[in-house]
């Protein structure tokens, strides 16, 4: 089974602190996704990276940064927290469309962070 | 303009009786691939079911079926004989094209609440 991990459930951090969520896959996925989902807007992509150190803005990328060194490990930063990026973060990752037709997305858990 | 709609932010359905959430979509790509996904309270998202932009034949997943229909644009899911266990938030996603690089967009969600 396609495992997406993530380093921690729940998350407190104080305004201005650097922030790092760390997503790791296990199945040898090219692209990776970075989400933020709030009540009543769904999931926004942040980031995305379909190759090791490649990365590609998403809709809602400001504030936010990221990093991929390697291809099973995907980091989203945020350089100084600030509360109204108190939210949930899911990442996501999916083969590559020509490897695959039907290439859902699989999801970690989902990190929920809250901002003080 | 939205990629993804969906219209319905909550819905009831009573134990064992078929439920529809409507999904409509936006793209001039002929080429795409639309998803479902299930979200319960403990926040993993669960892939459901899957619909290519050339399938003559909706989609069917035991009790999920998608009704594609291409020329309205829409891709409702279809769940018969609704169990406790459905209530959750259901996603409905497309991506487009199949190249490298190509980002998923995810609509609002339904909330689904399935009576005892």
């Amino acid at each position: 089974d396609v495992k997406v991990t993530q380093s921690s459930r729940y998350l407190v951090k104080r305004t201005g602190e650097k922030v790092f969520l760390e997503c790791v896959q296990d199945m040898d996925h090219e692209n990776m996704f970075w989400y933020r989902q709030d009540p009543g807007l769904g999931l926004r992509l942040i980031y995305f990276s379909y190759d090791v150190k490649m990365k590609e803005k998403g809709d809602i990328p400001e504030g936010y940064s990221v990093s991929r060194e390697k291809k099973e490990r995907f980091s989203l930063i945020l350089e100084s927290a600030s509360t109204n990026q108190t939210s949930m973060y899911l990442c996501a990752s999916s083969p590559d469309p020509g490897t695959t037709r039907d290439n859902e997305q699989f999801f970690g858990p989902g990190t929920r962070l809250t901002v003080l | 303009a939205q990629k993804i709609t969906q219209t319905q932010p909550g819905m009831f359905v009573q134990e064992k009786e078929a439920v529809t959430l409507d999904c409509t979509y936006d793209t001039s790509d002929p080429s795409y691939g639309l998803f479902w996904y299930k979200q319960p309270s403990s926040g993993e998202m669960i892939f459901l079911i899957y619909q290519g932009s050339y399938d003559q034949q909706n989609a069917t997943e035991g009790r999920y079926s998608l009704n594609f229909q291409k020329a309205r644009k829409s891709a409702n899911l279809v769940i018969s004989a609704s169990q406790l266990g459905d209530s959750a938030m259901y996603f409905c996603a497309m991506r487009e094209g199949w190249n490298t690089g190509n980002q998923f967009y995810f609509g609002t969600g339904t909330s689904l609440t399935v009576i005892p």
